[in-house]
């Protein structure tokens, strides 16, 4: 079965660092979503990537997929105290009759003020 | 089996119809979710209930409305169904930390005609 490992599993970073948060797939990635949450408030939908070497960027949040599809990667630039919380990459589990959707391992980042 | 309950598991709906969608969840989690899941768009937040008693609205929370009517069960309404509300619906739940994991139901997949 697909299975998804975030690295590193926390951050802890000063205010106005950037960081990096990766996202490895088992098998080829056929939709890759990011999502950040905060407990007890759900999931927030950052970004979806699906074609090879797809990058997007929201406010001073970019995410990239790999040509091979099967890592993404989640750069935080200038980071701020908002942008703490935990961040889960989130996939399409292509099985057959039942919809299934499948989640990384997650990374807890906290931001320094 | 433990785990989050959804009924129904499809529905077709005319313009102008209300419905609720019921959710129960037998793991004693005290937050409870409710997504919706459309092409390319990734699980947005619809209504969250951190705990019993309490709710609140997430990033897509027009045309419904929601109950936790303890802490086993979170209902969704649609008062007047659009076509735009057409889409798949999942429900979900999540322990305390530092378990964030989600345990998702198997979907409603909804249609406005």
């Amino acid at each position: 079965s697909q299975e998804l490992e975030q690295s590193p599993q926390s951050l802890i970073v000063q205010e106005g660092k950037n960081l990096t948060i990766n996202c490895t797939s088992s098998k080829t990635l056929y939709g890759l979503y990011w999502y950040k949450q905060k407990y007890g408030e759900g999931l927030i939908f950052l970004m979806m990537l699906q074609k090879g070497g797809e990058e997007k960027s929201h406010e001073k949040i970019t995410a990239k997929l790999d040509e091979k599809k099967q890592q993404s990667s989640l750069h935080i630039t200038a980071s701020q105290p908002s942008h703490a919380g935990i961040y889960l990459c989130g996939a399409d589990s292509p099985t057959s009759g039942t919809y299934k959707y499948i989640f990384g391992t997650g990374t807890r980042l906290k931001v320094l003020a | 089996n433990a785990g989050v309950t959804q009924t129904p598991k499809f529905q077709v709906l005319k313009t102008g119809q209300s419905m609720t969608l019921q959710c129960a969840q037998d793991m004693n989690h005290n937050s409870m979710y409710w997504y919706r899941q459309d092409p390319g768009m990734g699980l947005r937040l619809i209504y969250y209930s951190a705990s019993e008693g309490t709710t609140d609205k997430g990033e897509v929370p027009n045309g419904y409305n929601v109950s936790r009517l303890n802490k086993r069960e979170f209902s969704l309404r649609l008062e007047s169904a659009a076509p735009s509300q057409t889409s798949v619906y999942f429900c979900a739940s999540s322990g305390p930390p530092p378990d964030y994991g989600y345990t998702f139901g198997s979907g409603t997949r909804l249609t406005v005609v």
